[in-house]
């Protein structure tokens, strides 16, 4: 069964450039996550949708950021413009739960490297 | 946001040791995970844990949800090459289902 993919593996822009990145969650599943993972602050969830509505964006660091997620299998985390400190590993996530069970493991796609020059 | 603490921070170790890791909140959580996120791939996740006291395992890894809910343990046992990467703590409180992270244990086993 395929996994939660994520596109690009790599991306390198230069500051101020847009920047979109891609998720494909697993299919059946209800709950779609973005988080962004640094040395310095971890890993910090960004927003999270649940039946393709976003429910909690309280983690999106500003205004730059904006995530979409259009239909069931397919979600974007654009970052416009981007800057420097954007550099980061940029995880999506998904989960077969409806939102409030204890049991909604979340399964992590292998992340997007994002480097802004 | 909530702050999920991991002890310690690396561990360096030879091969057949065991290693021993905490995670401390200081808020309760009625459910804990363990993830391991090898270099270059997402976290995968280890061991869930429900209930208060519960003790879990998952071959050489065992996990214990702790008694006051604001604290979680890993051990590994006779640790082998392949257990290197980061280990990372998931706390989840009673409602919605927004985990939050540790900041992650490295481990490096030395041959």
């Amino acid at each position: 069964d395929a996994g939660v993919i994520q596109s690009p593996r790599h991306e390198v822009t230069e500051m101020g450039q847009e920047v979109t990145l891609r998720c494909k969650p697993i299919s059946g599943h209800n709950s779609l996550f973005w988080y962004r993972q640094t040395m310095m602050r971890g890993l910090e969830l960004l927003i999270y949708f649940n039946n393709n509505v976003p429910i909690d964006d309280s983690g999106m660091p500003e205004d730059r950021f904006s995530a979409k997620m259009p239909n069931a299998s397919f979600s974007t985390l654009k970052i416009q413009p981007s800057e420097p400190r954007d550099s980061a590993v940029y995880f999506c996530a998904s989960s077969p739960g409806q939102g409030t069970s204890a049991t909604d493991t979340q399964y992590f796609g292998p992340g997007t490297r994002l480097t802004v020059l | 946001g909530q702050q999920l603490n991991q002890s310690p921070q690396s561990m360096f170790i030879q091969e057949g040791e065991d290693v021993s890791m905490n995670c401390t909140s200081s808020s309760i959580f009625n459910t804990w995970l363990w993830y391991k996120q090898d270099p270059g791939e997402g976290p995968v996740l280890l061991i869930a844990l429900y209930k208060a006291g519960e003790l879990t395992s998952n071959g050489r890894l065992t996990a214990q949800f702790g008694t006051t809910r604001k604290d979680s343990f890993l051990n590994i046992s006779a640790s082998i090459p392949s257990d290197v990467g980061i280990y990372f703590c998931a706390g989840q409180r009673d409602t919605g289902n927004q985990f939050y992270f540790g900041t992650g244990t490295s481990l490096t086993v030395i041959p």
